[in-house]
């Protein structure tokens, strides 16, 4: 079953833009990854948050967890065209026996126009 | 380079011609994973090593082996494919031997049609 879902499925802005992505989760988490891909390739790491943190920016991701609300969301600042992709957020489960699992979730697809 | 390479990236095979996807990592990650990739179903993971010689099943086992003899490889094999193992599989490995306390590198994926 899906651990993580994003919301919207689809998004599509223009150039200076911000993007922002959500995520929601089930069960309480250690930590919450974002990730891209571009159509057809491998997944490429953004940026993992822990469960204690609360916003954490990389460039001009920024990214927010609020585990009461089991929710995260990633924001991109002054969006470019080369961002263009699918992102997708990635949950564990704080459970110990499920250390190696890693659930994601259909991703948001952004299109973003020159 | 430090990357995670997968063979073959594309194969059209037939169903019941068991078949290996290789998966190989130099970066020494104790960690390795498999996924299938399908349209509206996002990521789903098939099996997992947290070391060699440590495999366990994610959310979609049925239909898949693997092994984890040596550290760096961790082969995904179908012995009897079926048209729904249709799919875009992606190799990832991670550091240690947990998925959640680190990024994970992916391989390039494999597109496998099973006919």
């Amino acid at each position: 079953s899906q651990q993580g879902e994003e919301d919207p499925q689809a998004l599509s802005i223009q150039e200076g833009e911000n993007a922002t992505m959500n995520c929601s989760y089930k069960t309480s988490i250690n930590n919450l990854q974002w990730y891209r891909q571009n159509s057809g390739r491998g997944l490429v790491h953004l940026i993992l948050i822990r469960s204690n943190e609360r916003e954490k920016h990389s460039g001009r991701l920024r990214v927010t967890l609020d585990t009461s609300k089991k929710s995260s969301s990633l924001l991109i600042t002054a969006s470019r065209a080369a961002d263009t992709a699918s992102y997708f957020c990635a949950t564990d489960a704080n459970r110990g026996s499920t250390l190696g699992r890693l659930y994601f979730g259909r991703g948001t697809q952004l299109t973003v126009w020159p | 380079e430090a990357q995670v390479t997968q063979n073959p990236r594309y194969l059209i095979t037939v169903t019941g011609k068991k078949l290996t996807v290789t998966c190989s990592q130099n970066m020494n990650h104790e960690y390795m994973s498999w996924y299938r990739q399908d349209p509206g179903l996002g990521l789903r993971q098939i099996y997992y090593s947290m070391n060699v010689e440590v495999t366990d099943k994610g959310d979609v086992p049925e239909g898949y082996k693997v092994s984890r003899k040596e550290k760096r490889n961790f082969p995904l094999i179908l012995e009897s494919p079926s048209p729904n193992q249709t799919s875009l599989y992606f190799c990832a490995s991670s550091p240690i031997g947990t998925a959640t306390y680190n990024e994970q590198f992916f391989g390039p994926g494999t597109r496998l049609t099973v006919l």
